[in-house]
């Protein structure tokens, strides 16, 4: 079974440019969730889809950040226009249920690096 | 809101020691525990989790936690660690989000060097 992918691995922009992450989950996964870890601090939640639907997008730091999963499969990431600070790790990660009021496995992705010049 | 904390940034330890990495969380009336391991240039893994019934939890590659409700710590061990187990450890709480959702909260991580 493949595991959850996640494309670029590492993307360097320009302060001002847009750029677009990309996540697979793990097929029949319901759940999809988006997390940031900015050097040197925690991983931080930013959304949770529960299939396309937003379920949760407490963590979003902006409006520069979108967030889409159409159809409920793969989900992109989108920042524009980024900003220094947006540097850091995302993360995606999926579940298949929430079973135990939230005891389901999250499987991480590889992440992917985003240098903002 | 949760909170967790790994009170060490970087732990070294020799190849073949025994190691702990600490991990105290905010207090609960529930709590769902993990603990994941990122390998360089590596995802997130997950070594084991918490979720009800015995306090020693056992993962994979000889790690095991221990659940300590009074302390309210979930702290990391291994007997004898390998080279291999250079990584970085991560623990988390599940967190509700107060909006239908469930997540995760995490520490800041603890790098775990070992030394041949």
């Amino acid at each position: 079974e493949a595991g959850v992918t996640q494309f670029p691995s590492h993307s360097v922009i320009e302060k001002g440019q847009t750029v677009t992450l990309r996540c697979d989950p793990i097929s029949g996964h319901d759940n999809l969730y988006w997390y940031r870890r900015v050097m040197g601090k925690e991983i931080k939640f930013l959304l949770h889809f529960v299939k396309e639907s937003k379920q949760d997008e407490s963590g979003m730091p902006n409006n520069r950040f979108l967030a889409e999963r159409t159809g409920g499969t793969y989900s992109t990431l989108k920042v524009q226009p980024a900003e220094l600070e947006d540097s850091g790790v995302y993360f995606c990660a999926s579940s298949q249920v929430f079973g135990l009021a939230g005891a389901d496995t999250q499987y991480f992705g590889p992440g992917t690096r985003l240098t903002v010049l | 809101a949760q909170s967790v904390t790994q009170l060490d940034s970087q732990v070294p330890v020799f190849e073949e020691a025994p190691v702990e990495l600490r991990c105290n969380y905010s207090s609960s009336v529930s709590v769902y525990l993990f603990w994941y391991v990122q390998y360089p240039n590596q995802g997130l893994q997950l070594l084991l989790k918490y979720l009800s019934g015995s306090t020693l939890v056992k993962g994979i590659n000889g790690f095991e936690a221990e659940f300590n409700k009074s302390q309210t710590s979930f702290h990391l061990r291994k007997p004898s660690v390998h080279i291999s187990d250079t990584a970085e450890y991560f623990c988390a709480v599940r967190s509700y989000s107060g909006a239908g959702s469930y997540q995760l909260t995490f520490g800041k991580g603890t790098k775990l060097s070992v030394i041949p």
